[in-house]
């Protein structure tokens, strides 16, 4: 069975400071990993994804295999990147397999 | 532009009665997926689809039932809404070409209580 596991429901950080949001998952074959951000009152929308290894708004994630991690980092959190935050993951021919979502405030 | 649109955007209903879910998209995407969202669970998948007469159950699929007439619709009914019913359901859709599956395009969510 696939799982995704964020450990902190509630993260919270000063303006100007990194941030860093766990993400672990269990999957027995090569998956594909995802982190999507709701901000308030709006739709999920796609903010990385593993395969393109890009950067969106700053925010970086790389995958580690062995550690079987996603985290999503950013150096300078600002105010506009509080939001809520799910790493997804897509291993079979199914749907997406959410964490529980971690809540990003960006204290001024 | 293209889009993913859901109606209503909020219901109430009573336990028992049967209540439907829109869910359109003007991409022309062949995959198309319905999830709940509760707090403390994130979301979670109810069906989904991966074309026209094609449907799939999903890790929390009962009391729920989707029909694919179409490529742009994908419909969810409760067929008797009970009160662990109550969330914010989100619909979205993905293209799939050969071997490659697109990101996931979320819809703006329907807000259900049953009461």
């Amino acid at each position: 069975a696939q799982r995704v596991t964020q450990p902190e429901k509630l993260l919270s950080v000063f303006k100007g400071a990194p941030v860093e949001l766990k993400c672990n998952y269990s999957y027995s074959g090569s998956p594909e990993l995802f982190w999507y951000v709701q901000y308030s009152r709006q739709r999920l929308q796609l903010l990385l994804r593993h395969i393109s290894r890009e950067s969106i708004k700053g925010f970086t994630a790389d995958l580690n295999k062995g550690e079987t991690s996603f985290h999503l980092k950013k150096p300078f959190a600002q105010e506009e990147d509080s939001a809520m935050y799910y790493c997804a993951l897509r291993g079979g021919a199914d749907g997406l397999t959410f964490g529980k979502g971690t809540h990003l405030i960006i204290q001024p | 532009d293209a889009e993913i649109t859901q109606s209503p955007r909020h219901k109430i209903t009573e336990t028992g009665r049967q209540v439907t879910l829109a869910c359109h998209q003007t991409w022309n995407h062949n995959n198309m997926f319905w999830y709940r969202q509760d707090l403390g669970h994130g979301l979670r998948l109810i069906h989904y689809s991966y074309g026209v007469q094609d449907t799939n159950k999903g890790e929390v699929s009962d009391g729920y039932s989707v029909s694919r007439s179409n490529t742009e619709d994908l419909p969810l009914t409760l067929e008797s809404a009970a009160s662990s019913q109550t969330s914010v359901y989100f619909c979205a859709s993905e293209q799939f070409s050969g071997s490659r599956r697109d990101e996931q395009y979320f819809g703006p969510g329907t807000r259900l209580t049953v009461t």
